[in-house]
């Protein structure tokens, strides 16, 4: 267990709301991930963080933002949903090591743009 | 670009069997490959994390093999059981992906009575 919760675990919402999933980490870790998880697509990268503050773009980063104000705090926000953002949200920590740490991941999000 | 493929994208094998899983990648400059278990509506399970410079990892009835130079990596389970049902995801993180993980699409295993 790498201590990730992920907050809330279900959501359906309208097109149009904002939305803000939650990461939390308990053990300090500096790497933080969002994914999504796509029928036919896969694990896809959104956003990370190397740090507080420290954030940079994934491959599908479009119409989503992050922030990092704590360690142990990594949000994903969607400013206005849309139904192609309809998915399942990870979100992952990078154990030691600054390029060949494990990573583990959290329970998920399943959020529903309607 | 590195490109991870998963042959097959299902297997169904009676209980007790040893199998084999594939993941192959297109670019050799790996930092590291690790295989993650998934079970339907949860999240991944790290099962075995292999660096570069390393050839296999066991941990219990997994085995996995690096074959860094020619883009393979291969997942063994042995006696294999019903709670071995999952689907199996290989994901690299490449030099050349400015050390992202790149995953596959998974092969999903079913393990019958």
């Amino acid at each position: 267990d790498a201590g990730i919760t992920q907050s809330p675990r279900h959501k359906v919402t309208e097109t149009g709301t904002p939305v803000t999933l939650r990461c939390h980490q308990t053990e300090n870790h500096r790497y933080m991930y969002w994914y999504r998880q796509d029928p036919g697509h896969g694990l896809r990268l959104i956003h990370y963080s190397y740090g507080v503050k420290d954030t940079d773009k994934g491959e599908v980063s479009d119409g989503y933002s992050v922030s990092r104000s704590k360690t142990e705090d990594f949000l994903l926000t969607l400013e206005s949903a849309t139904s192609s953002q309809t998915s399942v949200y990870f979100c992952a920590i990078r154990a030691s090591g600054e390029e060949t740490g494990e990573l583990f991941f959290g329970e998920g999000s399943r959020l529903t743009v309607l | 670009k590195q490109e991870v493929t998963q042959i097959p994208a299902a297997l169904s094998v009676p209980e007790g069997e040893n199998l084999v899983l594939n993941c192959s990648f297109t670019d050799s400059a790996i930092y590291n490959l690790q295989w993650f278990r998934q079970d339907p509506g949860k999240g991944l399970t790290s099962l075995l994390l292999i660096q570069s410079s390393q050839r296999e990892q066991t941990s219990g009835r997994l085995n996995a093999s690096l074959d860094k130079s020619s883009g393979r990596s291969t997942l063994y389970i042995a006696a294999s059981q019903p709670g071995d049902s999952a689907t199996y995801l290989c994901a690299v993180r490449g030099y050349n992906q400015g050390g992202k993980l790149i995953f596959g699409q998974g092969t999903e295993l079913s393990v019958k009575p």
